[in-house]
């Protein structure tokens, strides 16, 4: 249990255009649900926190404008990063949890290797 | 304030036991967790530790100290593909997940 995929694995854009990456709870409902972003050898950064159904929250530093997501669904979380260039080149991983019997642990998609040209 | 450290890199051979320890302080806790990270893939559970002890999952064990703001990743019988980034992380007051920035170990044979 607890499977959580994304879609796509990888995907190589030109500047300025948009990418939506989807991130999906096969097996359970996903009550939160968060997106990372993270840069070769560097740590985890979170970048906002879903609720289904309720506008995401945001960390400090992130454009909320430029990184939309939307969550409207307990199964699924979409991030569009708008307008694309280079420097948000990165790893996108999401991760979910439940608020049942999988507690508070997070469980984390593949991840989306976005690479801006 | 909140912070978390943990060494940045470990080296061990292949058949013996490794000890990755994290300390932690915070006002809030609400379990660690430890994560497997292997190169250009996103982390897998490993193991979730919210009362003080030990928590043994075949070779891999969790070990918590709430009151010293401790713990301990112990793997066993170290195969190469233990070779991996581990990473600790708190849950704050708020559900909010702390990450460290992760240890890098490098399995020889």
């Amino acid at each position: 249990g607890a499977v959580v995929s994304q879609h796509p694995s990888w995907v190589i854009c030109k500047s300025g255009t948009s990418v939506k990456i989807e991130c999906r709870s096969l097996d359970f409902q996903a009550t939160t649900m968060f997106w990372y972003r993270q840069f070769p050898k560097q740590s985890l950064m979170l970048m906002a926190t879903s609720n289904e159904g309720s506008k995401a929250t945001y960390e400090q530093g992130v454009e909320k404008d430029k990184f939309l997501i939307n969550h409207a669904s307990l199964t699924l979380s979409t991030l569009t990063v708008t307008s694309a260039h280079p420097e948000d080149s990165s790893f996108y991983i999401c991760s979910a949890k439940s608020s049942g019997s999988l507690g508070e642990t997070q469980y984390f998609g593949p991840g989306t290797r976005l690479l801006v040209l | 304030g909140q912070n978390i450290d943990q060494p940045t890199e470990m080296t061990a051979t292949e058949g013996a036991i490794v000890q990755i320890n994290c300390t932690y302080q915070t006002s809030g806790f609400n379990g660690l967790f430890w994560y497997q990270q292997h190169a250009g893939e996103a982390p897998t559970f490993l193991s979730y530790n919210v009362l003080d002890g030990l928590e043994e999952k075949g070779r891999f064990s969790s070990f918590l100290s709430r009151s010293k703001g401790y713990s301990y990743l112990l793997l066993k019988e170290l195969q190469m593909k233990d070779s991996a980034s581990y990473l600790c992380a708190f849950m704050d007051s708020n559900y909010q997940l702390i990450w460290g920035a992760g240890t890098k170990l490098i399995i020889k044979p």
